[in-house]
């Protein structure tokens, strides 16, 4: 997707071990944010950033942290990783709260 | 809780058929709706937005109503194609937050 990238792509790691995703975007969007899809969930909001430094929590916010220390990076660290949290992390960009996202390729996280 | 919800969980059409996906939400304050398709391993995309003042939006073959006093919103495909088989999500934006869905998906029978 132009102008906003998702890495890795693909993770597998073991119940307990810290995680981080990152987001990178080249559109200098003020908004970012971190979803999770899951079957039967559709799109739940974890986290967003409304600039750099400032962040809030979404609906399903527990066991996930994240931080923006720049406008093109935000950044989302599972501290202990559950199986739980085995999921389709997608983050997405906006310049503005009142205009539609832009979304990323996802992240595919396996937690054995 | 506020959600926003669709009627149909899979809709299977002909291929040259129009496609109509519904979608109902709760919160009469929403200004702003939005509808993304999904492809298979992809990120959802943007399809058309519809804001509170307008009850209809046309863009290449799809168009979006909004019936705000039965909180009722649907995408129109015209001459559904293959290629438009995806999920499709509803969005309501609320303050400086997305709540989405959870997705109909189009099947289109060649």
């Amino acid at each position: 997707d132009a102008g906003i990238t998702q890495s890795p792509r693909h993770k597998v790691t073991e119940t307990g071990t810290p995680v981080t995703l990152r987001c990178h975007q080249t559109e200098n969007h003020r908004y970012m944010y971190w979803y999770r899809q899951d079957p039967g969930h559709g799109l739940r909001l974890i986290h967003y950033s409304y600039g750099v430094k400032d962040t809030d929590k979404g609906e399903v916010s527990d066991g996930y942290s994240v931080s923006r220390s720049k406008t093109e990076d935000f950044l989302l660290t599972l501290e202990s990783a559950t199986s739980s949290q085995t999921s389709v992390y997608f983050c997405a960009i906006s310049e503005s709260e009142t205009y539609g996202y832009t979304f990323g390729s996802g992240t595919r996280l396996t937690v054995v | 809780g506020e959600s926003v919800g669709l009627h149909l969980p899979t809709l299977s059409v002909q291929e040259g058929d129009n496609s109509i996906i519904n979608c109902a939400y709760s919160n009469s304050a929403s200004d702003y709706f939005i509808w993304y398709k999904q492809e298979s391993g992809k990120g959802p995309q943007f399809i058309i937005d519809i804001r509170s003042n307008m009850d209809k939006r046309q863009g290449q073959r799809v168009t979006v109503l909004l019936n705000k006093t039965v909180k009722h919103l649907s995408l129109q495909i015209a001459a559904t194609q293959p290629g438009d088989s995806a999920v499709y999500f509803c969005a309501e934006n609320k303050g400086n937050k997305l709540v989405f869905g959870a997705g109909t998906i189009l099947r289109v029978k060649s």
